[in-house]
């Protein structure tokens, strides 16, 4: 069974600050996703990682994959407000070709951006 | 581009009591998945369609939980009968096609099911 880590669950930051949130995973698999999800709100695809090394950014918001560690990060720079969100990991355990997007989510972590 | 749609967006339910979700998918997406989020804890798969056949359905618990896509497009989910534990979001997405694709998943909105 694909079991997937994400820590921390909680994560208090100040603005300004850079911090890592790091999502282990136990099987094979070269595909990976990060999701937002705001209070209340659903899903909201951020990165997809679909190779060892890859590497993505967006914003304040940056992914990688490490596929023979089984960990990827999402690093945040220079946190604002607007970043407060829970964040979560998904991994296909698919480890070549065609994905199955049969998706196991790591349990979140919830970011708390404060002034 | 419309999102994916559900409905209804809240639903209170006494336990052993029936309840159905509706999910309409991204236009021309082939791929549609239903989660279910328990508070505090990330989606769990539930059942995963392509076009109107299943995929998978390893997680959907079979004693109470339904689903079907009979058109391909819109899909529902039945709860029959309800247990407390059932209380959560249900999540529908969709996805264009399984392949090799750069390609995620879009959520919709979700329904809120508070079994009582």
């Amino acid at each position: 069974e694909l079991k997937v880590e994400q820590n921390p669950l909680f994560l208090s930051m100040q603005e300004g600050k850079n911090y890592t949130i790091y999502c282990n995973y136990s099987t094979t698999s070269d595909r990976l996703y990060w999701y937002r999800q705001d209070p209340g709100k659903s899903l909201e695809s951020l990165f997809v990682l679909l190779s060892n090394g890859a590497v993505k950014q967006e914003g304040r918001l940056m992914a990688s994959l490490d596929t023979k560690a089984r960990l990827s990060t999402l690093h945040i720079t220079a946190a604002v407000h607007d970043l407060s969100a829970t964040y979560f990991c998904a991994v296909d355990p698919s480890s070549s070709g065609a994905g199955s997007y049969q998706l196991t989510f790591g349990k979140g972590t919830k970011l708390s951006v404060i002034p | 581009e419309a999102g994916v749609a559900q409905s209804p967006r809240y639903k209170i339910i006494e336990k052993r009591q029936s309840v159905a979700f509706w999910c309409n998918p991204i236009s021309g997406h082939a791929t549609l998945y239903w989660y279910q989020q328990i508070l505090g804890q990330g989606p769990k798969l539930l059942i995963q369609f392509q076009n109107n056949g299943v995929v998978d359905d390893s997680q959907l618990p079979k004693d109470r939980f339904s689903a079907e896509r009979l058109k391909g497009v819109d899909s529902t989910l039945k709860i029959q009968p309800a247990k407390l534990e059932d209380s959560a979001v249900y999540l529908c997405a969709s996805s264009l096609d399984i392949g090799e694709y750069q390609e995620t998943q879009y959520f919709g909105p979700g329904t809120r099911l508070l079994v009582l």
